[in-house]
């Protein structure tokens, strides 16, 4: 079933921000916003933030994450060593009944 | 405190049926909201959804994996258990097990369980 797309890999310098984005269409992002995850290697995913900019207890103000119709964004802001890790973003497809997953970003901290 | 955890064999072969349980505590899969999904993620690639149950025994299934999968669940064992039949080696994946509440996100993830296809 169609996924949602994420540029494959990011690199930004320490303290630098960056955003990472993921598009869908209006069955998904457009309608049920995206949630993000973040991956460390070797680890299970973590939650960044769902439905569009709610947080759960314990994640950073430094990540913040928005939608402009069908394209969902994550921005991370002051990065550090440890934001370097893979970035899914998922949705559920109203028109497919089931849950998508883009590709992932790898994010790259110089 | 809600964990999950994966449970079923690192190997199958070739065309055997794979049987994988999820143990999890914390929360109750009759909650009004409740759903536990799994997903699959083979090694260095992306992650992949492939079934939900939710607390009214509403199951969802991947439309590429749907005649292959059945997940159900064991409410009063806080458990579901996912088949998955005609195992092939491109099924070789870490299989996850995750929480969530009225398809909003996976808030709560299994450590997973590594399943290797090969005769």
């Amino acid at each position: 079933q169609a996924g949602l797309t994420q540029p494959p890999s990011v690199s930004k310098g320490l303290r630098q921000t960056a955003t990472l984005t993921c598009t869908g269409n209006s069955n998904n992002v457009g309608n049920q916003g995206a949630a993000w995850l973040q991956q460390h290697q070797g680890h299970p995913p973590k939650l960044l933030s769902y439905r569009n900019n709610n947080r759960p207890s314990g994640i950073s103000e430094r990540f913040s994450a928005s939608r402009s119709g069908n394209t969902a964004s994550l921005t991370i802001t002051g990065l550090q060593p440890e934001d370097e890790a893979d970035y899914y973003c998922s949705a559920w497809d109203s028109s497919l009944s089931a849950w998508v997953f883009g590709g992932g970003t790898k994010l790259t901290v110089l | 405190q809600v964990t999950l955890r994966e449970s079923g064999p690192a190997l199958v072969k070739p065309t055997q049926t794979l049987t994988l349980t999820c143990t999890f505590s914390g929360f109750s899969l009759s909650t009004s909201g409740m759903c536990v999904s799994w997903i699959r993620q083979p090694p260095g690639k992306a992650l992949e959804w492939l079934a939900l149950i939710d607390w009214d025994d509403d199951k969802y299934y991947s439309t590429s994996l749907k005649t292959r999968l059945t997940i159900s669940k064991d409410t009063s064992k806080n458990q579901v258990v996912l088949t998955m039949t005609n195992m092939d080696p491109v099924d070789t994946a870490t299989y996850y097990c995750a929480r969530s509440y009225d398809k909003y996100a996976f808030d709560i993830w299994g450590q997973g369980t590594m399943v290797t296809v090969s005769s």
